[in-house]
C-alpha cells in the first residue's frame, strides 16, 4: 500500500464548478500537507500547504486536512478553464510523499 | 530567470549508455532534492542533499544512480547502463535554509527516454 492515496481522476467540470480533490495517507507522522499543481510536462507548482489539522484559504483555492481521519481535501471555486491541470497531493517527513495526481479538465 | 534550472530538457538515449542530468538550484537555497516521475504517477523521492552532504537515499536508487552536490551548489545525477524501465521524468528540486522540503521549488526537469 501506497503512503498517499490519490484517485488519478480523470475529473470534467463546467467552467464555475467546484472541483473537489482528495488524498487519504497512512504515516502518522506526517505534518505538512501540500497540494501542487503541474502543467503538461512541466514540473509541479506548489499552490499551498497547510500544517496540522484545519481549513485554509487562498482566493479560489480553500484546503482541508483531517488528521484524525488522514484525509485531506482541495477545493477549487470558480473553476477556470485554465485551472485544467493535474493536482498533486503530497506531505511531508524530511521528504516529500506526492500521490498520483488527479488530471482535472474545466470545460470553458 | 531566478528559478530552479535542469539541463538538458530531454535526453534520448540507447540502453546501456550512461547518461548525466544537471541541476542548478535557486541561489542561497541549501537543500536539493532528486525525484523520479513516470507517466501517470506522481513524483518519487530519489536523493536529498543538504549543501554538499547527501543526506538520504531511496531503495529506488539503485547502485547505477549516483548523484553529487560537490561544492553545493549545482547538482549532477547519474545513471550508469540504462534500462528502458529508467524512462522517466527527472525532477530536481530546493528548497531555502529552515523550511525543508514545504517550501521545495521545481525545475521543469529532464524526460530521459531509453530506446
Amino acid at each position: 500500500q501506497k503512503e498517499v492515496e490519490q484517485d488519478p481522476g480523470p475529473l470534467s467540470v463546467p467552467e464555475g464548478a467546484i472541483v473537489s480533490l482528495n488524498c487519504t495517507y497512512s504515516n502518522s507522522a506526517f505534518q505538512y500537507f501540500m497540494w501542487y499543481r503541474q502543467y503538461s510536462r512541466k514540473g509541479p507548482e506548489l499552490l499551498m500547504y497547510t500544517y496540522s489539522s484545519g481549513n485554509k484559504e487562498d482566493g479560489r483555492f480553500t484546503a482541508q486536512v483531517d488528521k484524525s481521519s488522514k484525509y485531506i481535501s482541495l477545493f477549487i471555486r470558480d473553476s477556470q478553464p485554465s485551472d485544467s491541470a493535474t493536482y498533486l497531493c503530497a506531505m511531508n517527513d524530511y521528504k516529500l510523499s506526492f500521490g498520483a495526481g488527479t488530471t482535472v479538465t474545466v470545460r470553458a | 530567470d531566478t528559478g530552479v534550472s535542469q539541463n538538458p530538457r530531454h535526453k534520448i538515449t540507447k540502453r546501456g549508455q550512461n547518461v548525466t542530468f544537471r541541476c542548478d538550484p535557486i541561489s542561497e537555497h541549501n537543500r536539493l532534492y532528486w525525484y523520479r516521475q513516470t507517466l501517470g504517477q506522481g513524483p518519487e523521492f530519489l536523493t536529498y542533499f543538504q549543501n554538499e552532504a547527501q543526506l538520504e537515499k531511496s531503495r529506488l536508487l539503485s547502485d547505477r544512480f549516483s548523484a553529487e552536490r560537490p561544492k553545493g551548489s549545482f547538482s549532477t545525477l547519474e545513471i550508469q547502463r540504462t534500462e528502458q524501465g529508467d524512462s522517466a521524468m527527472y525532477l530536481c528540486a530546493s528548497s531555502p535554509p529552515g523550511t525543508g522540503p514545504t517550501e521545495a521549488f521545481f525545475g521543469q526537469g529532464t524526460r530521459l527516454t531509453v530506446v
